[in-house]
């Protein structure tokens, strides 16, 4: 399968800790990348590889990876983290790439 | 500063053409693959195609295969994307990202996108 799924929304108490996950064939075989999107803005890189931030990036964004499962963690939610959230990596055939479905974090 | 300008957007009728551009500038352009990436209102994102650094490997999404053509001039720092036979399904916020082999090929710079709209 090229799809990469995500559970479309998640909430999170303010200074608790969110997995978003994201599940996909491709991803035993490649690392996935992460992107925040706010609304009216482009998406931003916020992990890469096996757990990597650009600069810029706070520490509270990290990165996993299990299986055909990949994990962005946020460890201690602020009110700037609400956002969209999506995956991408290449698709089984790695010719390709594919984001993820998405996933709407609200911190409550 | 690393920057990438989208033009080209508007609204277009069905079957019509449209061709994106996309300005990079602040890195050596010819150094990096470029894709794009859509986004239609209220949707998620969705990988258009990409092009290696001196064109030699290209790809595109299934939906838009054969209808859209990807192409780079390394001397004018441009990305274009040639849209023929656009469909109501094409309308969509397009963005240009540039892809960074020492970061897995993550989309480290995206533009700020531009609007193509596709009714009658």
């Amino acid at each position: 399968s090229s799809e990469l799924t995500q559970d479309p929304a998640v909430s999170v108490a303010l200074g608790q800790t969110v997995r978003i996950t994201c599940q996909g064939d491709s991803l035993r075989s490649y690392y996935a990348s992460w992107y925040q999107q706010k609304p009216g803005q482009a998406p931003v890189l916020v992990i890469y590889g096996k757990n990597n931030r650009p600069s810029g990036i706070p520490d509270r964004f990290s990165g996993s990876s299990s299986g055909n499962t990949a994990s962005l963690t946020i460890t201690g939610a602020q009110a700037e983290d609400e956002a969209d959230y999506y995956c991408n990596s290449r698709d089984s055939s790695g010719t390709h790439r594919v984001f993820g479905t998405g996933t709407k974090v609200t911190v409550l | 500063e690393v920057q990438l300008v989208e033009s080209g957007g508007g609204l277009v009728q069905p079957g019509r053409s449209l061709r994106l551009s996309c300005a990079a500038s602040g890195f050596t352009f010819d150094d990096y693959a470029m894709h794009w990436v859509r986004q239609a209102p209220g949707k998620g994102l969705e990988w258009v195609s990409g092009i290696s650094w001196n064109s030699g490997s290209i790809g595109y999404a299934d939906s838009v295969k054969g209808r859209f053509t990807i192409s780079r001039d390394n001397a004018k720092n441009s990305l274009y994307l040639q849209m023929n036979s656009l469909r109501a399904e094409d309308t969509a916020l397009y963005y240009c990202a540039k892809v960074d082999p020492l970061r897995f090929d993550a989309f480290d710079i995206w533009g700020q996108g531009t609007m193509v709209t596709v009714s009658s």
